[in-house]
């Protein structure tokens, strides 16, 4: 089945720790993001990439970093530097970038004591 | 720039009541416009979609119409059910080829929905 799988579900890490969390789609989009999602809240795009090797900035970036070196994988570190990591993130994929259906993983809910 | 504006909620309904949540939005282009619903712990699912104005999406009972004239995408259905009880976004997306714009989620609008 297609689709978008996140890894873990839940994670635990300390403060002070980078944290990487995973995204894989076998969909064939070009298109990815990365989410962040507090109780209560809506979304924030945390980057988003159009194509392989080319990822661009969203509105919350500061204290996250990405890659993009396939296709199917746009993994995101959560780094030492982010304030305020605990949360649920998501990623996401459309087909390209645009006016299209986003495709939701099922998250990974982190939490930084 | 462009956004979403959405009743918050909480919303409690009772099972086979009328559901709507209204959603009202800016643009500076020509948006597609969606609903998606997110159950408990899940990530979000597309519910519907609308990409012009008069546009009707509609799926699993399900419908909002794309109105230029009020800026609207309302969401409504006929008879919720428990199984409906989720978060619902209401979300834009102008066309990033040409504006490179984003797409903008409203807050969410928490449904439950009672026995």
């Amino acid at each position: 089945d297609g689709g978008i799988t996140q890894s873990p579900k839940y994670l635990f890490r300390k403060e002070g720790q980078n944290v990487t969390l995973s995204c894989e789609q076998n969909l064939n989009h070009d298109a990815m993001y990365w989410y962040r999602q507090d109780p209560g809240q809506g979304l924030r795009l945390i980057y988003y990439s159009q194509i392989v090797n080319d990822f661009q900035k969203g509105d919350i970036a500061e204290g996250y970093s990405v890659s993009r070196e396939k296709k199917e994988s746009f993994p995101l570190t959560v780094t030492s530097a982010q304030k305020n990591p605990t949360a649920f993130y998501l990623c996401a994929s459309s087909i390209r970038q645009g006016a299209y259906e986003q495709y939701f993983g099922p998250g990974t809910r982190l939490t930084v004591t | 720039g462009n956004s979403v504006t959405q009743m918050e909620g909480p919303v409690t309904l009772s099972e086979e009541a009328f559901l709507t949540i209204n959603c009202t939005y800016t643009a500076t282009g020509y948006p597609s416009l969606f609903w998606y619903v997110q159950y408990p712990g899940e990530g979000l699912q597309l519910l519907l979609k609308a990409t012009k104005a008069d546009d009707k999406g509609s799926n699993k009972g399900f419908e909002a119409t794309y109105r230029k004239e009020t800026t609207s995408f309302h969401l409504e259905k006929g008879s919720v059910q428990v199984s409906d009880s989720a978060v619902y976004f209401c979300a834009l997306s102008d066309n990033w080829e040409t504006s490179y714009d984003k797409v903008i989620f409203g807050p969410g609008t928490s449904l439950s929905v009672i026995p």
